[in-house]
């Protein structure tokens, strides 16, 4: 049973515009999410979350926006950059108090985003 | 700072043997968690320790083994090793408080010949 799932396997973009990679879960109980960036050979790298009592949350270039009625949270690039080329996780979890739970990540399959110039 | 190591970066085992993993969280993090992933798929959640107590365990078999040290380092332990292990092995560490985000190793690739 998928929880967290990326429909989209692969994305393209043109250098500066904007990216937006999408992420549906199934769980109601998650409520800390956050997206992650894996190049190959190395780990995932950690680029941003959102609590569920928030929709938006911005760094710099990303933004991660949550609707929970819908169940579905997006990335934005904005401006996309070559360097921004490789796969994206999107990953929820629920945080709770304990944090046995919090660590606990289910993630989706990713989304391998390719940026041209 | 250092961010989380891992050793060995590559291994190559024979079915039936077993193998150790080992892990070194960023300093300061008192959590560390073990994930699995294979080609194509994200990572999937195997252990979690904090403060040296186990608090969560992933669906894996009991061939699957972990602890974790007074330095809060840790070690993951595959028995038995049958083909379907081959994978990524990461490590990833938190400060195990509410809404930590987990920060990962750059991982162990296993292959079970």
């Amino acid at each position: 049973d998928q929880q967290v799932k990326q429909n989209s396997p692969s994305l393209s973009v043109q250098e500066g515009r904007i990216s937006i990679l999408n992420c549906d879960y199934t769980n109601s109980m998650f409520d800390y999410f956050l997206w992650y960036k894996k190049y190959p050979a190395e780990g995932p790298t950690f680029l941003i979350s959102i609590s569920s009592i928030k929709d938006k949350n911005e760094d710099g270039r990303f933004t991660v926006f949550l609707n929970k009625s819908a169940k579905h949270l997006s990335l934005h690039i904005v401006p996309s950059q070559p360097g921004d080329s490789a796969v994206y996780f999107c990953a929820a979890s629920r945080a709770g108090g304990d944090t046995g739970t919090a660590s606990k990540l289910t993630f989706g399959t990713g989304t391998r985003l390719q940026v041209t110039l | 700072d250092a961010g989380v190591t891992q050793s060995p970066t590559h291994l190559i085992k024979t079915r039936g043997q077993q193998v150790t993993l080992r892990c070194s969280p960023i300093s300061g993090h008192k959590s560390v968690s073990w994930y699995q992933q294979v080609l194509g798929q994200g990572p999937q959640f195997i252990f979690q320790y904090y403060e040296k107590e186990e608090r969560g365990r992933g669906n894996f078999p009991d061939r699957f083994s972990a602890r974790q040290f007074p330095n809060y380092s840790s070690e993951l332990n595959v028995n038995a090793l049958l083909l379907g292990d081959s994978a990524l092995y990461l490590c990833a560490s938190s400060r195990g408080v509410y809404n930590s985000p987990l920060h990962f190793g750059n991982g162990t690739r296993l292959t079970v010949t």
